[in-house]
């Protein structure tokens, strides 16, 4: 148990479908990310936010948008997806940003785009 | 962008022997974490190393920190099978952003 829960954790949707993924954190963490992982590849940083404010995003294509409504809290709206968006989606947090901050991972939900 | 770089990505041993994993970039970092990621779960924080030249001993496992802060080693002694799992090292930047590899799936057979 990391703290860090994600749901759903298996996702198939079609490319015209809408869905939502959900990560909560019960660390009172003040940081949350959203990464990307693909087979072979490193993990792929997507969204930040602090605070409830989104501070980076990666060039993430306008069809994953994120939502933090509160510290705890992050979702990551989906639609129109490409088959290539077929991946680990990972939640994390961190009790702030910045240098050796510990970043605690959720279990993440496995997307498949058909 | 920084980019990391992990050797080898694939390691198959035996239990009972002793491994090494590197990871290696030509930037330097403010800090280097390790994690071990097991089927089916998100990535687990084993340690932070943040001055050059720095080792740390979690048990078995080795960690050091390359003088110039710029690259990395884990050296497992005496492996055991719950020591499988996809090894990564996360390089931050001065603002704490983590740049990761791609991993060293580490298999360890009884």
């Amino acid at each position: 148990e990391t703290g860090v829960t994600q749901t759903p954790r298996h996702l198939v949707m079609g490319m015209t479908n809408k869905k939502s993924l959900k990560c909560e954190q019960h660390l009172g963490h003040n940081a949350m990310y959203w990464y990307k992982q693909s087979a072979k590849k490193p993990l792929e940083l997507m969204f930040v936010y602090s605070l409830e404010e989104r501070v980076e995003n990666n060039s993430v294509p306008s069809r994953f948008s994120p939502e933090c409504p509160n510290s705890s809290h992050l979702f990551l709206h989906l639609h129109t997806l490409q088959p290539e968006d077929s991946a680990l989606y990972l939640c994390a947090s961190s009790q702030s940003r910045g240098v050796n901050q510990p970043q605690h991972f959720g279990d993440g939900t496995r997307l498949s785009i058909l | 962008t920084q980019l990391l770089e992990q050797s080898p990505q694939f390691l198959s041993i035996q239990e009972g022997e002793n491994l090494t994993v590197y990871c290696n970039s030509s930037s330097v970092f403010s800090s280097l974490q390790w994690y071990r990621q097991e089927p089916g779960e998100g990535p687990v924080l084993l340690v932070t190393v943040v001055t050059g030249g720095e080792v740390k001993k979690l048990k078995r496992l080795t960690f050091q920190f390359g003088d110039a802060r710029k690259d990395s080693s884990l050296h497992i002694t005496a492996a055991q099978p719950g020591d499988t799992g996809l090894y990564l090292c996360a390089g931050a930047d001065s603002w704490g952003k983590l740049q990761f590899g791609a991993g060293t799936q580490v298999v360890v057979t009884p």
